[in-house]
């Protein structure tokens, strides 16, 4: 059983690029979400998703996208990298029915934009 | 707004000594509040999860405890080991979920 699964763990970008990061699960989970984790500011929520087809913003959703079109993924764009972005990006999934219960997270994604 | 706080930031202690790990909220309606073990260059793992109906949850020598009238709940590890060393989040559920900025323990031998 792998989880919850980021691609790629390191990634270095100049301004301007464009990039996905990966994420899948095979728990059969409903709810996913990406959040990115900087210094003093624990985790903020950049979007989510309560199922395939829906996605919602978190609360720092601009310069990012994302889209469901299955259970198991759930990849975020990055549009046009900004230094603003060098962060560690953080997937988690919590089991079918609500958003309230235990979350299981990914192993981060840490992105500097030069 | 819901907000979580956890103070202090980082924290040492000896080996053998209790850990006291603080988590505060400023919203009571809360649904459940998870505490997390983070270690440097790694994910979350989930410790323990306590239902808004929950006054506390124990698994080993963790012990989480949760008072929503005060808007507090604290993560007691005891016997603590250099093990435990890592960063320690706590995150609230209103539906929506709000993280601590975490307290980053070192346990020195």
């Amino acid at each position: 059983n792998a989880g919850v699964t980021q691609t790629p763990k390191f990634q270095v970008l100049k301004t301007g690029q464009s990039m996905t990061l990966q994420c899948a699960q095979d728990m059969n989970h409903e709810y996913m979400s990406w959040y990115r984790q900087d210094p003093g500011m624990g985790l903020r929520l950049i979007h989510y998703s309560v199922g395939a087809g829906i996605t919602d913003q978190g609360e720092v959703p601009n310069g990012y996208n994302v889209s469901r079109s299955t259970t198991e993924d759930f990849p975020l764009r990055l549009l046009s990298a900004a230094p603003s972005q060098t962060s560690v990006y953080f997937c988690a999934s919590s089991p079918p029915g609500t958003a309230i219960t235990e979350a299981f997270f990914g192993q981060g994604t840490r992105l500097t934009v030069v | 707004k819901q907000e979580v706080t956890q103070i202090p930031a980082a924290l040492s202690v000896p080996e053998g000594e209790n850990l006291v790990l603080n988590c505060s909220f400023t919203d009571s309606a809360i649904y459940n509040l998870q505490w997390f073990r983070q270690d440097p260059g790694k994910g979350l793992t989930s410790l323990l999860l306590i239902q808004s109906s929950q006054r506390e949850q124990t698994s080993g020598r963790l012990n989480a405890s949760l008072d929503k009238s005060s808007g507090r709940s604290t993560l007691y590890i005891a016997a603590s080991q250099p093990g435990d060393s890592a960063t320690y989040l706590c995150r609230g559920s209103w539906g929506k979920l709000q993280f601590g900025a975490g307290t980053q323990v070192v346990v020195t031998p």
